[in-house]
């Protein structure tokens, strides 16, 4: 147990919806991160959070955002959902804002799918 | 952006057996991770190498790390049902913009 939590475990919605996926860091990171895994495209940075500032993006697309709330919990909001969005959904957390430099602990994420 | 190339995809062998996985990049790292993902879990980070030629090792595992920094393989030796998983390398480069490999399926066979 990385004692980071994700919910939902399991999503399963229509295209075009909207969904929200939770994420609680460890007790004390101040950061936190979310991922995205498919089979084609392995696992993709979306976008870093560090105490409630986004500091890092990657390959988010315009329809997610997300963000960090003052208790350090992050939520990622999916919308104008499509087929490709299925994927499984990971929170990772690390102690400060270092990226590379320190350990991230990952969830065990949510597996999201688009019918 | 840096592109991390891993090989083999998929590698399934008999306990028993030893075997490499390498990691590869398109420039220089400034630092690299290995992870280690179990079916229905999270990722989990193995170990990081920082200098080109360190060599770190884990109990059965042998991290390298080439002198270029362009490079790093993973060595298990005597593999066991336990080491099955996804081997994950990773890289972050500027910006705090992780970069991950596709990965190493690697399946230990009783």
């Amino acid at each position: 147990d990385s004692g980071v939590t994700q919910t939902p475990k399991h999503l399963i919605t229509a295209t075009g919806q909207r969904v929200t996926l939770r994420c609680s860091p460890r007790s004390g990171d101040l950061s936190v991160y979310w991922y995205q895994q498919s089979l084609d495209q392995g696992l993709q940075f979306l976008i870093q959070y560090y105490n409630g500032e986004e500091r890092a993006k990657g390959n988010i697309l315009e329809r997610f955002s997300a963000q960090q709330f003052p208790d350090l919990h992050s939520e990622l909001n999916l919308s104008s959902l499509e087929l490709g969005d299925s994927a499984l959904y990971f929170c990772a957390s690390s102690e400060g804002g270092q990226g590379l430099w320190e350990t991230q602990y990952f969830g065990p994420g949510t597996r999201l799918l688009v019918l | 952006t840096q592109l991390l190339e891993q090989s083999p995809q998929f590698l399934s062998i008999q306990e028993g057996e030893n075997l490499t996985v390498y990691c590869n990049s398109s420039s220089v790292f400034s630092s690299l991770q290995w992870y280690r993902q179990e079916p229905g879990e999270g990722p989990v980070l193995l170990v990081t190498v920082v200098t080109g030629g360190e060599v770190k090792k884990l109990k059965r595992l042998t991290f390298q790390f080439g002198d270029a920094r362009k490079d790093s393989s993973l060595h298990i030796t005597a593999a066991q049902p336990g080491d099955t998983g996804l081997y994950l390398c990773t890289e972050g480069g500027s910006n705090y913009k992780l970069t991950f490999g596709k990965g190493t399926l690697l399946t230990v066979n009783p």
